[in-house]
């Protein structure tokens, strides 16, 4: 079975852009977390999806979005991006039980 | 919220030495599990744990769910250089948010061969 990809892998972006990051789970997964990983702040949970519901939110302000599609692929948007924003964002994908298995994330960078 | 206190945050190692690491939650939590991340890659997940009391290995990992559901334990015996990576403890806890996951700081493994 393929693992979860996410898509690009490295990003540069500006200060005031926005931008669009996107996770295809393992097949026949249906839930979908997004986490932003920091060198300070560790690893925090963004949302989660399920069969193209959010049924999890993290506390990150409303600048941080996602959505997830009916063929259980997810897209997860920052826009009003700040510095701070950089970070690694992964995502992962959960089939049974509470066992996810992540991708390799996008590395965001912010200037 | 929940929080997860993982410990030691680095350890520095010979080949061939056991390690242990471990995880305290000030709140019970019914889930454990054990990643390990490596430069450039994202956590590879390496064992769970759903039952407190319960001790599962994976080679040469074994982890334990504590018996308080408040902790967890990871032991790698006789490590190797591929061990080097950063390990993180991850709980999944009672209440609302059940599909969340609340993960540790992380210990920095290195092993010198």
């Amino acid at each position: 079975k393929a693992g979860v990809t996410q898509t690009p892998r490295y990003l540069i972006k500006t200060r005031g852009q926005q931008v669009t990051l996107s996770c295809s789970p393992i097949s026949g997964h249906r839930s979908v977390s997004w986490y932003q990983q920091t060198p300070g702040q560790g690893l925090q949970f963004l949302f989660e999806y399920f069969s193209e519901t959010q049924r999890n939110k993290g506390n990150f302000p409303g600048r941080f979005s996602g959505r997830q599609f009916s063929n259980s692929r997810s897209e997860m948007n920052v826009s009003t991006l700040e510095l701070g924003d950089s970070a690694l964002y992964l995502c992962a994908s959960s089939g049974k039980m509470y066992e996810q298995y992540f991708g390799p994330g996008t590395r965001l960078t912010v200037t | 919220g929940q929080q997860l206190n993982q410990s030691p945050q680095s350890m520095f190692i010979q080949e061939g030495e056991d390690v242990s690491m471990n995880c305290t939650s000030s709140s019970i939590f019914n889930t454990w599990l054990w990643y390990k991340q490596e430069p450039g890659e994202g956590p590879v997940l390496l064992i769970a744990l759903y039952k407190a009391g319960e001790l599962t290995s994976n080679g040469r990992l074994t982890a334990q769910f504590g018996i308080t559901r408040k902790d967890s334990f990871l032991n790698i015996s006789a490590s190797i250089p591929s061990d080097v990576g950063i390990y993180f403890c991850a709980g999944q806890g009672s209440g609302g948010s059940n599909y969340k996951l609340t993960f540790g700081k992380g210990t920095l493994l290195t092993v010198n061969p």
